[in-house]
């Protein structure tokens, strides 16, 4: 079974640009979760998406956004960069159902942007 | 208060010996807590959940759960230099079916040989 696919692994940008992260979720996990780490500020929940609706929201400006699409598979934007914005980004996906197993979250490998 | 805590550490353990890290978490609703592994410059890693109170064992290592003390733990037994890791306790949020877990900001951990 396939895991989790982030692409790209590894990107580098200028301020003011935008950039979109893809992620293919495990077959049959229909929850995909993004999140951002840093040194500094350690795993930080970005927003999930479940059947294509966005459930959950963090705590992040409006210039971070996602989607989901009819097979799972979820990308994030982040438009007009910012320095700050260097960060791994991580995709989880989970079957999104609730208890223990259906709130497991497996993670991918990230994409780690960089802005300069 | 956070909704998950941990102390960052770092905590070294020699060889062999049991390292022990712990977490509390502030929602009393939540009923069950996860524990990651993280290796430096790679993504977290699923160790294991545990939802019951008491302990819940998983080869080296056992998970403790305190729902009363709003307490868990990870307990590794003979650790390996290859335990040498960042590890991160969560606890998913919000309503059943709906919810998002939360981490805590992890505790390095570092086994000396």
């Amino acid at each position: 079974k396939a895991g989790v696919t982030q692409t790209p692994r590894y990107l580098i940008k200028t301020r003011g640009q935008q950039v979109t992260l893809s992620c293919s979720p495990i077959s049959g996990h229909r929850s995909v979760s993004w999140y951002q780490q840093t040194p500094g500020q350690g795993l930080q929940f970005l927003f999930e998406y479940f059947s294509e609706t966005q459930r959950n929201k963090g705590n992040f400006p409006g210039r971070f956004s996602g989607r989901q699409f009819s097979n799972s598979r979820s990308e994030m934007n982040v438009s007009t960069l910012e320095l700050g914005d260097s960060a791994l980004y991580l995709c989880a996906s989970s079957a999104g159902t609730g208890g223990s197993s259906g709130n497991t979250i497996y993670f991918g490998e990230g994409s780690w942007l960089t802005v300069v | 208060q956070k909704e998950v805590e941990q102390n960052s550490g770092p905590l070294s353990v020699p060889e062999g010996a049991i390292a022990s890290l712990n977490c509390t978490y502030s929602d009393r609703g939540s009923q069950s807590f996860f524990w990651y592994r993280q290796y430096s410059g790679k993504s977290p890693e699923l160790i294991m959940f545990i939802y019951s109170n008491g302990d819940k064992e998983d080869g080296r290592f056992t998970a403790q759960l305190n729902k009363a003390s709003q307490y868990v733990s990870l307990l590794i037994r003979d650790s390996q230099p290859s335990d040498s890791a960042t590890y991160l306790c969560a606890a998913p949020r919000g309503n059943f079916g709906n919810e998002k877990l939360t981490f805590g900001t992890g505790t390095r951990l570092t086994i000396i040989p």
